[in-house]
């Protein structure tokens, strides 16, 4: 079925660094465009980053510019999210999320990976 | 950014009730080229991750009961349940995909009376 397989959270000191993966399974991963959303503990939603289905576009929230890194590979099915220098504010479960067309709403969500900033 | 505001930030329906839930955006969600508003729902429940409810501001996504509707345009938007279920408890976000530095609400937190 449609899936999106969130990894690589955890532990990390702030200023350290993390990536995590989004596999994707059940469509044509491809044809898509694709995006992160974060949610701090007992918060709301933020979304973080937005790929198009090459690459060609890519946008940040203000508040990770810089610092985070998103990427695709369409051969693996697989999207990225590189995060440096990361903050205590950073703090958050990362959802990898699928547009319903080429603008959104949200129609497929992963069941998120936890990131927990904290020295 | 485009800031969308919600209210109210909670509210409390009794089993069977109308719910009703609003949204505000800082500029217009309608886009006159093709007469749509970019502006989408969702439900979190506790634990879970969000679930798409209505895109389009009132197109009612696959498998989502008829009870949900969304209505609105230009900067005003609602999210109505017409017969609350027990079910239905959670938090809604109302999102806008207007512009691609997406925005969401800062969310409803709807109970049961």
């Amino acid at each position: 079925q449609v899936q999106l397989v969130e990894s690589g959270g955890g532990l990390v000191k702030p200023g350290g660094s993390l990536r995590l993966s989004c596999a994707a399974s059940g469509f044509t991963f491809s044809d898509y465009y694709m995006n992160w959303i974060r949610q701090a503990p007992g918060k709301g939603l933020e979304w973080v980053s937005f790929i198009s289905r090459s690459d060609s576009r890519i946008y940040y929230a203000d508040s990770v510019k810089g610092r985070f890194t998103i990427s695709r590979d369409n051969a693996k099915n697989a999207l990225y999210l590189q995060m440096n220098s990361l903050r205590a504010e950073d703090t958050a479960i990362y959802y990898c999320a699928r547009p319903v067309n080429d603008y959104g709403g949200f129609d497929i969500w992963g069941q998120g990976t936890m990131v927990t900033v904290s020295s | 950014d485009i800031v969308m505001t919600q209210s109210p930030d909670s509210l409390a329906v009794s089993l069977g009730e109308r719910a009703t839930i609003n949204c505000k955006s800082s500029q217009s969600l309608l886009y006159s080229s093709n007469n749509k508003n970019y502006l989408a729902w969702y439900q979190q429940r506790p634990g879970q991750s969000p679930k798409l409810l209505i895109y389009w501001a009132s197109t009612r996504e696959s498998g989502v009961p008829d009870r949900f509707s969304g209505s609105g345009s230009g900067t005003n938007f609602t999210l109505t349940i017409s017969s609350l279920q027990a079910e239905d408890v959670a938090v809604y976000y109302c999102q806008q995909y207007y512009s691609t530095l997406y925005t969401f609400g800062q969310g409803t937190k709807l109970e049961i009376k």
